[in-house]
């Protein structure tokens, strides 16, 4: 079956210090892996998705079928990363999402 | 573009009553899917339809139903409302299938 996993609910770093936000999943297929960003009182929005493979906001996010991770880091967090950080999962067969319960993330100034 | 549109923004029914949410997605988009938010459970998908059918249904009991019209609008229809129900419901769209999903600002269900 599959699924997502996001072991940490809660992640706090000071602002500069590098920031990993892990993500592990099952899936038997072909998977496309995303990372959703939600900021204080908006919406739900697409940070990255690993087939672009680039840098968004100063993140990245490598996918490794071997470790089937898709850890989200970037090597200085800011004050405005602070958000709730969902990781993806889309299958092959249609246009259904699973997520994971998410990390919140709190940048110490 | 407008964004995907989710009225109303907030609810609150009693038990044993049914609601009925609506979603407009971006123009264009086909694909419309819906989203359970809890605390606890985070977003748990509850169906997704592309040119008004269902192709893809999550692990919901058969009081959770939804339709597409002809424009690509969604509802979504919880009936004989339980406590448990009490979520945010997020609609999203997308276009081609599978492509990323745009969420919108979803209707806050409360069930008293």
């Amino acid at each position: 079956a599959q699924r997502v996993t996001q072991p940490e609910k809660l992640l706090s770093v000071f602002k500069g210090a590098p920031v990993e936000l892990k993500c592990n999943y099952s899936y038997s297929g072909s998977p496309e892996l995303f990372w959703y960003v939600q900021y204080s009182r908006q919406r739900l929005q697409l940070l990255l998705r690993h087939i672009s493979r680039e840098s968004i906001k100063g993140f990245t996010a490598d996918l490794n079928k071997g470790e089937t991770s898709f850890h989200l880091k970037k090597p200085f967090a800011q004050e405005e990363d602070s958000a709730m950080y969902y990781c993806a999962l889309s299958t092959s067969t249609g246009n259904q999402f699973y997520f994971g319960t998410g990390t919140s993330l709190t940048v110490i100034p | 573009k407008a964004g995907v549109t989710q009225t109303p923004r907030y609810l609150i029914k009693t038990r044993g009553q049914q609601v009925t949410l609506s979603c407009s997605p971006i123009s264009g988009h086909r694909s419309v899917s819906w989203y359970q938010q809890t605390p606890g459970q985070g977003l748990q998908f509850l169906f997704e339809y592309f040119s008004e059918t269902q192709r893809n249904k999550g692990n919901f009991p058969g009081r959770f139903s939804g339709r597409q019209f002809s424009n690509s609008r969604s509802e979504m229809n919880v009936s004989t409302l339980e406590l448990g129900d009490s979520a945010l419901y997020l609609c999203a769209s997308s276009s081609p299938p599978a492509a990323p999903l745009h969420f919108g600002n979803g209707t806050r269900l409360t069930v008293t």
